[in-house]
């Protein structure tokens, strides 16, 4: 069955720091792998996304991510963290199944931003 | 333009009672969800329906009904609330088939069970 694990709840950084959030994914196939940032109250927001090609993808807001399929991650990056990126950020992975994709998260990174 | 729309924002309301969520996409998108998401941040999905068929429909109990009357707008209908019910409920869609896109997110409807 697919799944995503995102191993740190919560991570804590100063601002201007450089910040790496983990994800790793099961799949039998290439998915599509998306991260998502959720702001207080909001809905979720796409930062960035995966479907083929150049394994290293940029995102907005100065993130990006790197597909590694060897071993089956898709870790989001920032070189410097600014206070307005505190927030929780899901990584998630679109996989095919019985003919439709099903769009499956992980279950969330709390970042939190040392001024 | 909101993109995703959901109505209502908030909803507060007493056990046993029945409740309605409403969404619409303005995107041309040709699939819409609904994910629940509890008060740890897990994001579940619940149902998917593609040109108004139901594609997805994972454990949820059958007090809760989805309804879609065009591919423009997938509503939630809640039988006989209970307290576990009580989470933020977001509707998405993205476009399936040939391009498979992401999910767009509407902003989230709070449902508080007293």
């Amino acid at each position: 069955a697919q799944s995503v694990t995102q191993p740190d709840i919560h991570i804590t950084v100063s601002e201007g720091a450089s910040l790496e959030l983990r994800c790793n994914y099961s799949y039998g196939a290439t998915p599509y792998l998306f991260w998502y940032v959720q702001s207080p109250g909001q809905g979720l927001q796409l930062l960035l996304k995966y479907f083929s090609g150049d394994t290293l993808v940029q995102g907005i807001k100065g993130f990006e991510a790197e597909f590694k399929r060897s071993q089956s991650s898709f870790n989001l990056r920032k070189p410097s963290v600014h206070w307005s990126d505190a927030a929780e950020y899901f990584c998630a992975v679109g996989a095919l199944g019985s003919g439709t994709y099903k769009y499956i998260f992980g279950t969330g990174t709390r970042l939190k931003v040392l001024a | 333009d909101t993109a995703v729309s959901q109505t209502p924002k908030y909803l507060v309301t007493q056990m046993g009672n029945d409740k309605s969520i409403k969404c619409e996409q303005n995107l041309g998108h040709d699939t819409m969800y609904w994910y629940k998401q509890d008060s740890k941040k897990f994001l579940k999905i619940m149902f998917s329906y593609n040109n108004k068929e139901l594609i997805i429909n994972e454990t949820v109990p059958n007090r809760f009904s989805p309804k879609s009357p065009d591919k423009a707008h997938l509503n939630l209908h809640i039988n006989s609330l209970e307290l576990g019910d009580s989470a933020v409920y977001f509707c998405a869609s993205s476009h399936q088939g040939q391009y498979t896109g992401e999910l767009f997110f509407g902003e989230g409807s709070r449902l508080t069970v007293l």
